[in-house]
């Protein structure tokens, strides 16, 4: 039962860096999604894809893209890292719309 | 557009005293609305739902009630344990789409 699989954990960046986050779900659900997690802002969605093929722009965007590579893979890439990127992300699937499942996080740092 | 706001915290209690942490949201349909709990270095997992006015959630001793005509989703515990020491998230899905909105997040201290 592995459900949602993020890696890396932990990922120290320098800035103007680039890295790929990487984000599995084995529960044949339509819909992923890339939240980031600040202290007092809760969770803030990045970009989400209601389904294979599609990706769409949530509330954070900027310095952020996607790749939806199939239905079981939603790939979060950083292309040129800065400070304010620092944060723990997360990856969640649904079977919309039921409540979401999410991965373990990502803690990133970019120094 | 759709917003959840929920209670500041943090929020510390001893032992077997009761937990309510309020929650209320804003949306155009009829939302489902859940709570999540996050323990310490996991991520969120699912405590409770409930996907029309009137319905009650309950998971782990938790319940909350869909309240339509107050807009609110309270989280309450007639007893908390140390164990329930987490970040609570209130949350909601929009009718018809894709996106789930989350609150803030209440941090909960139990003391033994």
């Amino acid at each position: 039962n592995a459900g949602v699989t993020q890696t890396p954990k932990f990922q120290v960046l320098k800035t103007g860096q680039s890295m790929t986050l990487q984000c599995a779900q084995d529960m044949n659900h339509n819909s992923m999604y890339w939240y980031r997690q600040d202290p007092g802002m809760g969770l803030r969605l990045i970009y989400y894809s209601a389904s294979e093929g599609t990706t769409d722009k949530g509330e954070v965007p900027n310095g952020y893209n996607v790749s939806r590579l199939n239905k079981r893979e939603f790939s979060l890439r950083l292309e040129s890292a800065a400070p304010s990127q620092t944060s723990v992300y997360f990856c969640a699937s649904s079977a919309r719309p039921t409540e979401a499942f999410f991965g373990q996080g990502t803690r990133l740092t970019v120094v | 557009g759709d917003s959840v706001t929920q209670m500041e915290g943090p929020v510390t209690l001893s032992e077997e005293a009761c937990l309510t942490i309020n929650c209320t949201y804003t949306a155009t349909g009829y939302p489902s609305l859940f709570w999540y709990v996050q323990y310490p270095g996991e991520g969120l997992q699912l405590l409770l739902k409930a996907t029309k006015a009137d319905d009650k959630g309950s998971n782990k001793g938790f319940e909350a009630t869909y309240r339509k005509e107050t807009t609110s989703f309270h989280l309450e515990k007639g007893s908390v344990q140390v164990s329930d020491s987490a970040v609570y998230f209130c949350a909601l899905s929009e009718t018809g789409g894709f996106k789930t909105i989350f609150g803030a997040g209440t941090r909960l201290f139990v003391k033994a």
